[in-house]
């Protein structure tokens, strides 16, 4: 079956770093890759629509020079929160559509926690 | 603009009972409708996914129906274990040109051994 990976799958770090978030399809190619995030006891918020090859786009609300995405590959996403704060500290989810023949079905990544100290 | 309700927003029953989650959204053009098991912490699995052809998907102890004209869909889970406890969330696929799906809040089950 279509496979997304997510690394790392939990990051702590120190206020005012910056963390950086890969996503992966493993065996299959993704020109278009979601980023989600989530608040505990929340559901799914999108933030960006990653296109590879091309900038994202961001759902309203959500800062651009705050959450920087790069889909520099048909297999990649990078989501860099940039100097994070507390209030950045959630569960981040990435998903891509599956390839031709699984009728656009969505496939989620793992999730990668982010405590932000 | 989509919405998609999920009722009830939390539910306990007992071991054994057969159970039924709702999911509904406001905008019937949509390409499939999605179910989604979440444990705490963890990221999401895929139960069930309905295309806006058909009318119902069945896995194991899981049946999902789907009437588009009404904008309703329901997760029915035969002979619940507390292995079934979890958040379980319904998204739809708007039609469209991009891939987007909408998420509902889920519904919070716990299954009392």
């Amino acid at each position: 079956g279509a496979v997304v990976s997510q690394h790392p799958s939990w990051v702590i770090c120190k206020s005012g770093t910056s963390v950086k978030i890969e996503c992966r399809s493993l065996d299959f190619q993704a020109t278009t890759m979601f980023w989600y995030r989530q608040f505990p006891k929340q559901s799914l918020m999108l933030m960006a629509t990653s296109n590879e090859g091309s900038k994202a786009t961001y759902e309203q609300g959500v800062e651009k020079d705050k959450f920087l995405i790069n889909h520099a590959s048909l297999t990649l996403s990078t989501l860099t929160v940039t100097s994070a704060h507390p209030e950045d500290s959630s569960f981040y989810i990435c998903s891509a559509p599956g390839p031709s023949g699984y009728h656009n079905e969505q496939f989620f990544g793992p999730g990668t926690r982010l405590t932000v100290l | 603009k989509q919405e998609v309700t999920q009722i009830p927003a939390a539910l306990s029953v007992p071991e054994g009972e057969n159970l039924v989650l709702n999911c509904s959204f406001t905008d019937s053009a949509i390409y499939n409708l999605q179910w989604f098991r979440q444990d705490p912490g963890k990221g999401l699995t895929s139960l069930l996914l309905i295309q806006s052809s058909q009318r119902e998907q069945t896995s194991g102890r899981l049946n999902a129906s789907l009437d588009k004209s009404s904008g309703r869909s329901t997760l029915y889970i035969a002979a619940s274990q507390p292995g079934d406890s979890a958040t379980y969330l319904c998204a739809v696929r708007p039609m469209g040109r991009d891939d987007k799906i909408i998420f509902g809040k889920g519904t919070r089950l716990h299954i009392l051994p």
